[in-house]
């Protein structure tokens, strides 16, 4: 069974740090691309950053360019986000997902149950 | 960045109704849509993928269609647990979310 399971979200001061991490199991990790999407209370989807299956390559969103990293270690199964310089308008659920790749088609077809961050003094 | 937007915004319907809900792209993106479902405190789920592929698992009373800047999504037959927010997502260029349909019942 495919599960993708997030932690390290909480509460954090305007200006601190965290690290999200993502637990993938029940696939071969190693060979899917990876995303963190992001939706702030009572509001919609919204896509953050992208990292091909081998960490090779990385794309953000405006919005977190320069704060926000995205990494993944295969041998651990797992996908990270360094959250630096937080904004209160980074409060939101971060979900992490999966996306398989068929050819130039692809999908979120596995989704984390998500991790709060709240940014608030 | 392409925008996508949703229409309605919010539905209302009845068991047993047929509805459709349209997402209209801000330029053309082919076939790289694909519609989520999202019940609340829940993740989203992937219900439609690539416009009209039916994802697995997913009940056939959900279809979708369209192509270029024009996709709907249609729920044939509304059944008690469909009532939730629906999103179109598209990954033509950087991934963007339509604003969100919420189904709820009349």
């Amino acid at each position: 069974e495919v599960q993708l399971v997030e932690s390290g979200g909480g509460l954090v001061q305007p200006g601190g740090s965290l690290r999200l991490s993502c637990a993938a199991s029940g696939f071969t990790f190693n060979t899917f691309w990876m995303y963190w999407v992001r939706q702030a209370p009572g509001k919609g989807l919204v896509w953050v950053s992208r990292i091909n299956s081998d960490g090779s390559s990385t794309t953000y969103a405006d919005s977190v360019k320069g704060r926000f990293t995205i990494s993944r270690d295969n041998a651990k199964n797992t996908l990270y986000l360094q959250m630096n310089s937080l904004r209160a308008e980074d409060t939101a659920v971060y979900y992490c997902a999966r996306t398989p790749l068929l050819g130039t088609i692809y999908y979120f077809d596995y989704w984390g149950q998500g991790t709060l961050v709240t940014v608030s003094s | 960045d392409i925008q996508m937007t949703q229409s309605p915004s919010s539905l209302s319907a009845s068991v047993g109704d047929r509805v459709t809900i349209t997402c209209r792209a801000s330029q053309s993106i082919s076939s790289h849509l694909n519609w989520y479902q999202q019940n609340p405190g829940k993740a989203p789920e992937l219900l439609i993928y690539a416009a009209s592929s039916l994802q697995s698992g997913v009940p056939s009373r959900f279809s979708g269609s369209g192509s270029g800047t024009d996709f709907t999504l249609t729920i044939s037959s509304l059944q008690p647990e469909d009532f939730a927010t629906y999103y179109c997502q598209q990954t033509y260029s950087t991934i963007t979310f339509g604003q969100g349909t919420r189904l709820e019942i009349k």
